[in-house]
């Protein structure tokens, strides 16, 4: 069965430092997602992406975030000037439609600002 | 404000017997409410899910119910095993909104 993959599994990044999270969605999907998770708490929406363009965006996904997908197959998160409270698990999901249909996540790659 | 909760933070069930995990909603608008598992260092892995023209629906050995007068949505999961043992969660969207999910509910399976 396709699946959503990200990488890395784990990052650690020295406060300050700008890090990129990285995900393949899975092939035919068309929208694209990420989300937080900091440890013991819900998962939060951050951004979501279609035909190249931020369609919606959470009151977490402030300047300090964008995304991008730069080729075909990768959709990226990059996050400048790293906090502390940036440390959390960040999960990757997609779709193949907005709306109705679940979205399929990957196993998040865990972020730890020292 | 509007929000999507979870009744019990954690439930505790014998191998073998049925687990309900129960979880309200305050968004009256939402019409599609989805149940994840996630389980340990895993990203929130789809059940099953269920639009808001219909009360219930079953797949393998589980059954989303659907109570739109109270707001509360419920995950049955039939003859509980092992592998079951994960947080669960629901997660609720209205139109093309994004998805909204509950605080999780910790489901431990006793051998």
């Amino acid at each position: 069965e396709p699946e959503v993959t990200q990488t890395p599994s784990h990052q650690v990044t020295q406060m300050g430092q700008e890090v990129i999270l990285r995900c393949v969605p899975i092939s035919n999907h068309l929208y694209f997602y990420w989300y937080r998770q900091i440890l013991g708490q819900k998962v939060e929406f951050l951004v979501s992406f279609y035909n190249n363009e931020i369609s919606e965006k959470s009151e977490i996904f402030d300047d300090q975030f964008s995304v991008e997908r730069p080729d075909g197959s990768n959709f990226t998160l990059k996050i400048r000037s790293t906090k502390l409270e940036d440390s959390a698990m960040y999960f990757c999901a997609s779709n193949f439609r907005a709306g109705n249909q679940p979205q399929h996540f990957g196993d998040g790659t865990r972020l730890s600002i020292l | 404000g509007e929000s999507v909760g979870l009744h019990l933070p954690t439930l505790s069930v014998q191998e073998g017997d049925n687990s309900i995990i129960n979880c309200a909603y305050s968004n009256s608008a939402s019409d599609y409410f989805i149940w994840y598992k996630q389980e340990s260092g895993k990203g929130p892995q789809f059940i099953i899910d269920i639009r808001s023209n219909m009360d219930k629906r079953q797949g393998q050995r589980v059954t989303v119910l659907l109570n739109k007068t109270v707001k509360h949505l419920s995950l049955q999961i039939a003859a509980t095993q092992p592998g079951d043992s994960a947080v669960y969660f629901c997660a609720e969207l209205s139109g093309n909104t994004p998805l909204v999910f509950g605080k999780g509910t910790r489901l431990s399976v006793i051998a």
